[in-house]
């Protein structure tokens, strides 16, 4: 069936670069997302790629895709506090229903 | 991309009470669903709300307990029916533009006691 995983924390000092992993079972995924949600709001969309790329830069965030090994990976450059949140990968589903998996998410803390 | 406004932000109910949320779109889009995020967990997709016709839900979720409606391709509710200390969570809606891509509202926080 249909699954993603994700480490459940990663701990950063500000400035560093983070790299929040996550891996996937539907090789038939178009889409692949990242979310970003902060203390007591919705989903926020950051990136997606497109599963016939390898990689997608956008400003700070990388997006890295190894589609043999069906891991995703989400780089942010120059961690600030402010990228303090949970971040979620998710993957359209391959039924068609335009559904997403998401998965765990993980808690990126950004200590100062 | 679209702008979903979601309401309310936040409720403490009664259990046995129901609720109703609501999902408004400034624009037309193809498709709406709602998801359930409980405390500490991942998002879980309940049902996709489908207009003019009843909506398709997951494994585990039933219409009796969280009916939707769409009535038009701008708006859907959803109610959490008989509720009882379990069905606390946040509930979020969804939607898919054919230009905005899957766009999120900011979540209903529902506490029942």
């Amino acid at each position: 069936g249909e699954d993603v995983e994700q480490s459940l924390f990663l701990s950063v000092r500000e400035g560093d670069s983070s790299v929040i992993n996550c891996t996937y079972t539907d090789s038939s995924s178009t889409y692949l997302y990242w979310y970003k949600q902060e203390p007591g709001a919705g989903l926020q969309l950051l990136t997606y790629i497109f599963s016939n790329m390898d990689m997608k830069q956008d400003q700070r965030l990388t997006v890295l895709l190894n589609k043999k090994d069906k891991h995703l990976s989400l780089r942010i450059a120059d961690t600030q506090t402010g990228d303090s949140a949970i971040y979620f990968c998710a993957e359209i589903g391959s039924s068609n229903t335009g559904k997403l998996i998401f998965g765990q998410g993980t808690t990126l803390q950004v200590k100062p | 991309s679209a702008v979903i406004s979601q309401k309310p932000s936040r409720d403490i109910c009664q259990r046995g009470t129901s609720l109703t949320i609501q999902c408004q779109v400034d624009s037309q889009v193809t498709m709406m669903f709602w998801y359930r995020q409980q405390p500490g967990q991942s998002l879980t997709l309940i049902a996709t709300a489908n207009q003019g016709s009843e909506a398709t839900y997951e494994s585990g979720f039933v219409i009796d307990k969280f009916p939707i409606s769409r009535p038009n391709l701008t708006f859907s509710t959803l109610t959490v029916s008989n509720m009882s200390p379990e069905d606390s969570s946040i509930y979020l809606c969804s939607v898919l533009g054919q230009i905005s891509g899957y766009t999120f509202g900011s979540g209903t926080r529902l506490t029942v006691v």
